[in-house]
């Protein structure tokens, strides 16, 4: 059972360019969550989805995009890297309040820098 | 609004020590409680949790018990190993507008000497 993965592992992009972190689940879980870890600042929400083709907002979803084409699936894209996005990226699933388990399950983490 | 306050790292023990790493809250209904431990260059992995008032997560020789009365999930371990050098997040989710809504800490680092 892999549980939550994410690809890349580690990036480095340059000012303006752009990339796609993918998330993959295994354990049916029907929310799914983009985070960002900052130095002090412990994990911030970006984006996050509800179920297959849904997506919302965040508490720092600027500069980035987010799609749920598959249930199994959570993208998160820059569209324009800026150095303001070095961080590490984590992704996270859990299952709805009604299933009476609580706890999210977060991937490995993507360190990104952006020179 | 709702938020989780933890002690400020580093903290530094030698092996066999006792720890204890604060956590209080704040928050509107009835939140559950989380310790997550991040090692060096992993993701968060769960080490316990609390649903309700009173209970006691415990797990690897932590505990930690849910108190409504002083908002607050304090860490404890009695006998620190090196192996428990890591950085801990106090946490909390909360249902909210069909979701869940996950408020962390800002993360205690351990360093535990041999």
């Amino acid at each position: 059972n892999a549980g939550v993965t994410q690809t890349p592992k580690f990036r480095v992009l340059k000012t303006g360019q752009s990339m796609t972190l993918l998330c993959a689940q295994d354990m049916n879980h029907e929310y799914m969550y983009w985070y960002r870890q900052d130095p002090g600042m412990g994990l911030r929400l970006i984006h996050y989805s509800v179920g297959e083709g849904t997506t919302a907002k965040g508490e720092v979803p600027d500069g980035y995009n987010v799609s749920r084409l598959k249930k199994q699936n959570f993208l998160l894209g820059l569209e324009s890297a800026a150095p303001s996005q070095t961080s590490v990226y984590f992704c996270a699933s859990s299952y709805p309040p009604r299933a009476g388990s609580t706890e999210a399950f977060f991937g490995q983490g993507t360190r990104l820098t952006v020179v | 609004g709702d938020s989780v306050t933890q002690m400020e790292g580093p903290v530094t023990l030698s092996e066999e020590a006792c720890l204890t790493i604060n956590c209080t809250y704040t928050a509107t209904g009835y939140p559950s409680l989380f310790w997550y431990v991040q090692y060096p260059g992993e993701g968060l992995q769960l080490l316990l949790k609390a649903t309700k008032a009173d209970d006691k997560g415990s797990n690897k020789g932590f505990e930690a018990t849910y108190r409504k009365e002083t908002t607050s999930f304090h860490l404890e371990k009695g006998s620190v190993q090196v192996s428990d050098s890591a950085v801990y997040f106090c946490a909390l989710s909360l249902p909210t507008s069909g979701t869940y809504k996950y408020i962390f800490g800002t993360g205690t680092r351990l360093k535990v000497l041999a």
